[in-house]
C-alpha cells in the first residue's frame, strides 16, 4: 500500500470549512484514497473514500488531484464535535482491506 | 442497528493471566479483524478472518489466537498476558474484501497489564 503523508495537527474555528491534506505521491492506479476519524479514543469511523473523482456525502467532501498524488478533506461547517484524529488512508486491490495501514494521522481541533 | 459490539470495555489482567475478547457484528459481513492501537499511535492489524473457519496473521499477531467459528463472531484471546499488551483493542468488520469496501469498527476494549 502506498504510504501517505498528513499533518500532525490543525486548527479550525467553528463553523468554518476544515480542510485537511494528505500526501500519497506513491500512489497507484487501483489504489482508492480513504478517510476515517477518530473521536477520543472510539472506535474509527468511516468519513468517504474515492478513487479519482471528487466526492461528497453528508458528512465531508473528498477532493483528489488529477495526478491523485494528494487529497484534501473538506468538513464544509465545522462543529466542535469535528475535533478528532482523521487517518488518510490508501487501499488496493491487491493487498485489499486486511492490509489497511493506519498512520498517526491528524488531529483537527475546532475551536468556538 | 448494533453495528459491531465487543465486551468488556474495560479490563485489568495480571501478568500471565489469559483473557478472550469479545467482538460480534449484525451485519452479515463477511470479513473481520482485530487491531489494536497504542497510546498516540495509529492502528496495527493483529489478526484477520475472510469467513467462518478462515483466520490469518496480520502485522503483529505474537501473543494472539483467533477463532471464527460463525459468521458474526471474533473472538481474540490473550494466553499469558504481558505488559507489552497493554492497549486498546478494536475489532471491525466489513462486506466483502477489496478497496471499495469501508470497515466498521466497534468501540473498543480498553487492556490493562498490570
Amino acid at each position: 500500500d502506498a504510504k501517505t503523508t498528513q499533518p500532525p495537527s490543525m486548527d479550525c474555528a467553528e463553523g468554518r470549512a476544515a480542510n485537511l491534506p494528505c500526501n500519497h505521491s506513491t500512489i497507484s492506479g487501483n489504489e482508492y484514497v480513504y478517510w476515517y476519524r477518530q473521536i477520543h479514543s472510539q472506535g474509527p469511523q468511516y468519513i468517504i473514500h474515492g478513487l479519482k473523482n471528487n466526492e461528497t456525502n453528508e458528512m465531508a467532501s473528498l477532493i483528489i488531484t488529477e495526478d491523485r498524488k494528494s487529497s484534501t478533506l473538506i468538513l464544509p461547517h465545522a462543529t466542535l464535535r469535528d475535533t478528532a484524529v482523521y487517518y488518510c488512508i490508501v487501499k488496493s486491490l491487491l493487498s485489499g482491506g486486511f492490509k489497511t495501514i493506519f498512520g498517526a494521522g491528524t488531529r483537527l481541533f475546532v475551536k468556538a | 442497528n448494533a453495528g459491531v459490539t465487543q465486551t468488556p470495555k474495560f479490563r485489568i489482567l495480571k501478568i500471565g493471566q489469559s483473557m478472550t475478547l469479545q467482538c460480534t457484528q449484525d451485519m452479515n459481513h463477511n470479513y473481520m479483524y482485530w487491531y489494536r492501537q497504542d497510546p498516540g499511535m495509529g492502528l496495527k492489524l493483529i489478526y484477520y478472518s475472510v469467513g467462518a473457519g478462515i483466520t490469518d496473521k496480520g502485522e503483529v499477531p505474537n501473543g494472539y489466537n483467533v477463532s471464527r467459528s460463525t459468521t458474526e463472531d471474533f473472538p481474540l484471546r490473550l494466553e499469558l498476558a504481558a505488559p507489552s499488551q497493554t492497549s486498546v483493542y478494536f475489532c471491525a468488520s466489513s462486506y466483502v474484501q477489496g478497496p471499495n469496501q469501508p470497515q466498521h469498527f466497534g468501540d473498543g476494549t480498553r487492556l490493562s497489564i498490570l
